[in-house]
């Protein structure tokens, strides 16, 4: 079966560097995507790995290691707006030609003053 | 302005009734997704469209009943359903479905839905 795993919350400083982690177990891999979630507000597209090795987009960065199924996402600088909901998602092949996004729960981040 | 929009944002039905949730995007996108989102759950892919013709059906109950009348509007019709069916429904649209080059999903603000 398609599965991924993420820690369900963490909590961090402000101004401190957080790393969130995802685990999977997918066929057909296609690449993983990051999007951020704030309470009540649609997901939104933060990053995207299909090769390993590490992306870096501002003070947000995605590593991937497609023989160990791992990810993370490195939160840098982090400010109190970075209080949401990071999900990660797999992209696999599908029916055809198409292709899919199974999603893990999410990993609810709180940063603290 | 994610350029995805959605109407109702919240909706409270009964069991019997009949209601539509509709979606919009302005992004010229071809693949079109209904999501639902329950809490302790992770995102549910429902349906996909790709050029209006629908292209996945995950096993969701015939209560649920898509429509693609074009490429910028999606359509989910409701009618019987049931207190478990009370989640976030999310349409989504994307360029394209397939292909090799990475594609990002660009996400509605949702509806909350509530069955009594």
């Amino acid at each position: 079966g398609q599965n991924i795993d993420q820690p369900t919350e963490m909590t961090a400083t402000e101004g401190a560097i957080v790393q969130i982690n995802c685990t999977y177990q997918t066929s057909g891999f296609n690449g993983l995507f990051w999007y951020q979630q704030h309470a009540g507000e649609a997901p939104t597209f933060l990053s995207y790995n299909v090769l390993d090795g590490l992306e870096e987009k501002g003070r947000f960065s995605s590593f991937l290691s497609r023989s160990k199924g791992y990810s993370y996402l490195l939160l840098k600088e982090l400010q109190m707006k970075d209080s949401a909901s990071y999900l990660c998602a797999v992209r696999v092949r599908g029916a055809g030609n198409n292709r899919k996004l199974i999603w893990g729960l999410g990993t609810s981040l709180a940063v603290n003053p | 302005e994610t350029g995805v929009t959605q109407t109702p944002r919240h909706l409270v039905m009964g069991m019997t009734n009949k209601k539509s949730l509709k979606c919009e995007q302005h992004l010229g996108h071809n693949a079109m997704y209904w999501y639902k989102q329950s809490a302790k759950k992770p995102l549910e892919l429902m349906f996909v469209y790709s050029l209006e013709e629908r292209v996945e059906n995950n096993s969701v109950p015939s209560r649920f009943s898509p429509e693609c009348p074009n490429s910028s509007h999606l359509f989910l019709h409701l009618h019987t359903l049931q207190p478990e069916d009370s989640a976030l429904y999310l349409c989504a649209s994307s360029t394209g479905t397939s292909g090799g080059a990475a594609y990002e999903q660009y996400f509605g603000p949702g509806t909350r839905l509530t069955v009594t």
